[in-house]
């Protein structure tokens, strides 16, 4: 049973446009949530976090919303650029940090292209 | 660079050999993490590090599978009898023990090819 959803496999926005990737999670204890980017053979990258706390998070261009009720997250990136162009994998902790005992738990990844 | 090192990068090996990889951790990092991704999947806790105790491990995926940090410095993740079923990215990612809002850094990866 996956804990953290990705719902849409790809997303194809233009450039210059808003990105919205979506999360959504059904594990009432994560408490914390990260976004990374992941480029094709390489690790994946710390983009933006938010606490559960928050219901907002801002970093340059990405944005992070936090709805607790609905237990759904997205990722805003505006605007699109052609170099954001990878996989983002949205991830949760029920630790009081991001990590601990239990790790991370990443959903399945949205595939974001930006077209020129 | 001070990021977090794996290596191999790449590993090609045949069923049922032994192989190990190395995860140097940001330094200064004392908490250390294995992850195992799998072609349309995200990355999959697998076990963790504190300095060098590790505080979880019944996640590794089979008895086969063992990893190290003797010194609370660098980690070895071995798999033993390989099999097709292990060929994947094996993640290494490090993050400081501070109260709230760590942050998990990852390494490149190492992938291992089992024929």
């Amino acid at each position: 049973d996956q804990q953290v959803k990705q719902n849409s496999p790809s997303l194809s926005v233009q450039e210059g446009r808003i990105s919205i990737l979506n999360c959504d999670y059904t594990n009432s204890m994560f408490d914390y949530f990260l976004w990374y980017k992941k480029y094709p053979a390489e690790g994946p990258t710390f983009l933006i976090s938010i606490s559960s706390i928050k219901d907002k998070n801002e970093d340059g261009r990405f944005t992070v919303f936090l709805n607790k009720s609905a237990k759904h997250l997205s990722l805003h990136i505006v605007p699109s650029q052609p170099g954001d162009s990878a996989v983002y994998f949205c991830a949760a902790s029920d630790g009081p940090s991001g990590g601990g005992a239990d790790g991370l738990t990443f959903g399945k990844g949205t595939h974001l292209i930006i077209q020129p | 660079d001070t990021g977090v090192s794996q290596n191999p990068r790449h590993k090609i090996t045949k069923r049922g050999q032994n192989v190990t990889f190395r995860c140097d951790p940001i330094s200064e990092h004392n908490r250390l993490y294995w992850y195992r991704q799998t072609l349309g999947q995200g990355p999959e806790f697998l076990t963790y590090f504190q300095n060098e105790a590790q505080l979880e491990k019944s996640r590794l995926l089979s008895d086969r599978f063992s990893a190290e940090r003797p010194k609370g410095s660098f980690s070895t993740l071995e798999i033993q009898r390989t099999e097709q079923g292990d060929s994947a990215m094996y993640l290494c990612a490090s993050s400081p023990n501070t109260i709230s809002g760590n942050t998990i850094y990852f390494g490149e990866g190492s992938w291992l090819t089992v024929v």
